[in-house]
C-alpha cells in the first residue's frame, strides 16, 4: 500500500499568510495527488485534483504542484474561511489512501 | 445539482450486519465510478470501498474485503454497501462520494460529497 505522509500535522496562520502544506508518498505517484478541505461538521471538499487542476469553484489562491512523491498545497493570502484541516489523497493506485491531514488553525 | 443522500446508519452490536444506501440525483449516475469513504470519531478519512459506473469493476480497502461489499442498482441511482461481520473498529461516518471518472483503476478523486451517516458497532 502507498502511504501518505503529511507535514506539519498543524500550524497555526494568520488572514493574509502564505501556508504550504507537504504531502509525501511512500513511492511515485506520478502526479496522481488530490487536496481536499474539511471543516468542523462538514463532509469534505475536493480542492485540488492531479496535483495542481483547480475543481470548479475553488479559488485562485489555492494552488498545488509536484511529482513523483513529493507535493505541496499552498495558499496564499489566508482567508478567515480557509481555517480547516487538509487532507492529501493518492488516486495512483487501489487502496487509495489520504494523508493524516493538516489542521490550519488561526494564530 | 449534485446530491448525494446517504442512510441506513444506526447502532450495531459486534458481528452484526448493516446495509447503507446513497441516493443520487443531479448527474448521470451510470456514467461515474462511486465511492465510500469513511472517517472514524476525531479521525482522518479512511478510503473504504469504490465502484465502476457500470457496476462491473469494484475496490475495497484490505481492512474491509471479505466482510463489505459494494453495490450499485444504475436504474434507481443508489449506491450501496452491505457491512458484515462489523467490529467496533468499523465505527464511523461513512461518506458516500462521487468520482470525477467512470472507473476508479487510476485517477480516482473523490469530487462531491454526501453528508454521511454514522454507524456505531458496540454492544
Amino acid at each position: 500500500d502507498i502511504q501518505m505522509t503529511q507535514s506539519p500535522s498543524s500550524l497555526s496562520a494568520s488572514v493574509g499568510d502564505r501556508v504550504t502544506i507537504t504531502c509525501r508518498a511512500s513511492q511515485s505517484i506520478s502526479t496522481y495527488l488530490n487536496w481536499y478541505q474539511q471543516k468542523p461538521g462538514k463532509a469534505p471538499k475536493l480542492l485540488i485534483y492531479v496535483t495542481s487542476r483547480l475543481q470548479s469553484g475553488v479559488p485562485s489562491r489555492f494552488s498545488g504542484s509536484g511529482s513523483g512523491t513529493d507535493f505541496t498545497l499552498t495558499i496564499t493570502s489566508l482567508q478567515p474561511e480557509d481555517f480547516a484541516t487538509y487532507y492529501c489523497q493518492q488516486s495512483y493506485s487501489t487502496p487509495l489512501t489520504f494523508g493524516g491531514g493538516t489542521k490550519v488553525e488561526i494564530k | 445539482e449534485v446530491q448525494l443522500l446517504e442512510s441506513g446508519g444506526g447502532l450495531v452490536q459486534p458481528g452484526g450486519s448493516l446495509r447503507l444506501s446513497c441516493a443520487a440525483s443531479g448527474f448521470t449516475f451510470s456514467s461515474y465510478a462511486m465511492s465510500w469513504v469513511r472517517q472514524a470519531p476525531g479521525k482522518g478519512l479512511e478510503w473504504v470501498s469504490a465502484i465502476s459506473g457500470s457496476g462491473g469493476s469494484t475496490y475495497s480497502a484490505d481492512s474491509v474485503k471479505g466482510r463489505f461489499t459494494i453495490s450499485r442498482d444504475n436504474s434507481k441511482n443508489i449506491l450501496y454497501l452491505q457491512m458484515n461481520s462489523l467490529r467496533a473498529e468499523d465505527t464511523a461516518l461513512y461518506y458516500c462520494a462521487k468520482v470525477k471518472t467512470r472507473n476508479c483503476g487510476g485517477d480516482c478523486n473523490f469530487e462531491y460529497w454526501g453528508q454521511g451517516t454514522l454507524v456505531t458497532v458496540s454492544s
